[in-house]
């Protein structure tokens, strides 16, 4: 099994240009999560999802879309990018809404 | 407001003693609090879970301790190792908001 993979894992965007992440996982786990984890903030939610076609605002969405459409993937978009948004974006899923399994990270630079 | 907090400094302790890593909550009612381990370039894994109404969990050379009333919890790493050099992230369910809410974390660095 390879878990949580994330795609890509280092990203370089000019401000105002779009990207998209992509996670999958292979653990045919319901829940999905995407935080950004910026020095001296901590882990923060963005968007998580509780199964297939299902999204829901975290702490932090605004800037952010995410869509479902597929069990095992879970895509993070960002239509313009903006210099706050230079981070380390972390997608995690789990079964329950207990233990959560991280991805190795994307390392996202906005200029 | 709600407010995770862990100690910002890093911990450094001689090899074989005993690591504790504190973790304090104000204003949350968590369900349950879950302790990561987060190597520098790599995601967060899971170590420990304790329900509210656990006093202690162990596993392996971990112990995770629990208490709602000082609404604190301690994290041991006993006869810690070198390679227990890490990250440590406390993260608290809440049952109000139904999200897992993650504290900065505090180094460990381990020394031989």
């Amino acid at each position: 099994n390879a878990g949580v993979t994330q795609t890509p894992k280092f990203r370089v965007l000019k401000t105002g240009q779009s990207m998209t992440l992509l996670c999958a996982q292979d653990m045919n786990h319901e829940y999905m999560y995407w935080y950004r984890q910026d020095p001296g903030m901590g882990l923060r939610l963005i968007h998580y999802s509780v199964g297939e076609g299902t999204t829901a605002k975290g702490e932090v969405p605004d800037g952010y879309n995410v869509s479902r459409l597929k069990k095992q993937n879970f895509l993070l978009g960002l239509e313009s990018a903006a210099p706050s948004q230079t981070s380390v974006y972390f997608c995690a899923s789990s079964r329950t809404r207990y233990e959560q399994y991280f991805g190795p990270g994307t390392r996202l630079t906005v200029t | 407001s709600q407010k995770i907090e862990q100690n910002s400094e890093a911990l450094n302790i001689q090899e074989g003693k005993t690591a504790t890593l504190t973790c304090n909550y104000t204003n949350y009612s968590p369900a349950y609090l879950q302790w990561y381990r987060q190597d520098p370039g790599r995601g967060p894994v899971f170590l420990l879970l304790i329900r509210e109404n656990e006093k202690e969990k162990r596993k392996e050379r971990l112990k995770v301790t629990f208490d709602t009333t000082l609404k604190q919890s301690l994290f041991h790493i006993t006869a810690s190792q070198p390679a227990d050099s890490a990250t440590y992230l406390c993260a608290l369910f809440s049952s109000n908001t139904g999200k897992l809410i993650f504290g900065q974390g505090t180094t460990l660095q381990v020394k031989p």
